[in-house]
């Protein structure tokens, strides 16, 4: 009865490979998001969607594409992974579009090498 | 542009003692929300407040208690006698409604309490 769920929890593939993270939650919630965390702890938003529909696309590189099936599910997949790209992806969702508090899963520790 | 500053990097207390995290926020809009969330060294995300631009009300939840001045744009986070427990990394976040309610995190404050 996870609330936002994250699959997998750990993630180690080589440079150049393609990966995909899944999210889903069952609370009902219309917005969901993807946060990176870097190794200095610092999050920082990539991705929102409400109702499937995306709303926020920060500076990413288009190598990560989300994917909302429907409201339940946000995947975040990844082209031509980069060292860069290590670090922890997290998962969120919200009532309200940013105004309540998130519920996030439990991160994916996502390493590159 | 939105911005939220916590300077306090790391902060080491004895159990017991009460401690206070400083968050300062930037924002040109009237309409924005502040939170804190916790981290502990399992690594989960925990929501712990919400708090609304016109609602400077003071909060208490147990050991916890949090102090919204936006006199000062500030919205600090005290905890009163700290436990082993506490030890985490503390997040402070705002949400304004220009851009879309994007919520941005500060860089985050590491608690230790030692036993």
């Amino acid at each position: 009865d996870t609330a936002v769920s994250q699959t997998p929890k750990y993630l180690v593939t080589q440079m150049g490979n393609d990966k995909s993270i899944k999210c889903e939650q069952n609370l009902g919630h219309d917005t969901m998001y993807w946060y990176k965390q870097d190794s200095k702890k610092f999050l920082k938003i990539m991705f929102s969607y409400n109702n499937k529909e995306l709303i926020i696309n920060e500076t990413v590189p288009n190598r990560f594409s989300p994917k909302s099936p429907d409201k339940a599910h946000l995947n975040l997949h990844i082209n031509s992974l980069e060292l860069g790209d290590s670090a922890v992806y997290f998962c969120a969702s919200s009532q309200e579009l940013s105004r309540g508090g998130y519920t996030f899963g439990s991160g994916t520790r996502l390493t590159v090498v | 542009a939105q911005k939220v500053t916590q300077a306090q990097t790391e902060i080491s207390v004895v159990e017991k003692e009460d401690v206070t995290l400083d968050c300062v926020y930037e924002t040109r809009d009237t309409t924005y929300y502040l939170f804190w969330y916790k981290q502990p060294p399992s690594g989960e995300l925990v929501f712990l407040i919400r708090r609304n631009s016109f609602d400077e009300q003071n909060e208490i939840s147990g050991r916890y208690s949090w102090n919204f001045q936006k006199s000062t744009s500030s919205f600090n986070f005290t905890i009163t006698a700290s436990q082993v427990v506490d030890s985490a990394v503390y997040f402070c976040a705002l949400s304004e409604a220009t851009g879309g309610f994007k919520t941005i995190f500060g860089a985050g404050t590491r608690l230790f309490v030692k036993a």
